[in-house]
């Protein structure tokens, strides 16, 4: 599976919107891009994943540049329950395909 | 839907003593779970694939006589580790996906087992 950069760490303020990237400049057709969270202490969870088109659900919306070398994630309104671990992870859809965790961006909300 | 069930969440064990974790797809059917290892401030480290019906595959260093993996139906994975020991002490998660939502679908994670071994 291609490797993907994330910076280690951000900061957003309650309520504005927080713009995660990742670049994933070896990225080959056939993967997806899936983003997990960790909050601390628990298992990941499912965010969002996508192709090549951008994608929205209720958590968030996916951001993929056209050439699929990078992608960023958007939490439209950060809450303090949003600070956690971001994975940004690229895989091909196979059924034993696994999931590489790299080391993610640790993203803390404040007041 | 597409929830995973660990149990237990903690578990403190002797040295030398064995430590069984289960982990369930309570509203699907997995033919593949993984199992994770993670270390405090590390991120998660796969350790092996969970195969129903079959043996499982460890990854590179992963002792597979002591971590003992059995997938015994479509919904039921069991991690054991054996002999364990105080360097075994770790943040252990189980993921599955559901087999029958198509190759794309996402992993979906376990709350994790905090093993600690005395």
């Amino acid at each position: 599976d291609a490797k993907t950069t994330q910076p280690p760490s951000m900061d957003c303020a309650e309520g504005r919107a927080a713009n995660l990237p990742c670049n994933h400049s070896t990225i080959s057709g056939n993967e997806y891009v899936y983003w997990y969270r960790q909050i601390h202490s628990q298992g990941p969870q499912y965010i969002i994943h996508g192709l090549k088109n951008n994608e929205t659900n209720e958590m968030a919306s996916l951001i993929i540049t056209e050439d699929r070398k990078s992608s960023t994630l958007i939490l439209p309104h950060a809450t303090l329950r949003d600070t956690a671990v971001y994975y940004c992870i690229v895989r091909v859809a196979d059924t034993a395909s696994k999931l590489t965790f790299g080391t993610g961006t640790r993203l803390q909300v404040t007041l | 839907g597409a929830v995973v069930s660990q149990h237990p969440s903690r578990v403190i064990c002797k040295s030398g003593t064995s430590v069984k974790i289960e982990c369930r797809s309570l509203d699907f059917q997995a033919t593949t779970m993984f199992w994770y290892r993670q270390f405090p401030k590390q991120s998660l480290m796969l350790m092996a694939t969970s195969n129903e019906g079959s043996k499982a595959t460890y990854e590179q260093g992963v002792e597979k006589d002591k971590f003992l993996i059995n997938h015994a139906s479509l919904t039921l994975s069991t991690l054991t580790v054996t002999s364990a020991h105080p360097e075994d002490s770790s943040f252990y998660i189980c993921s599955a996906r559901a087999s029958a939502q198509g190759n794309n679908s996402p992993l979906h994670f376990g709350n994790g087992t905090r093993l600690t071994v005395t």
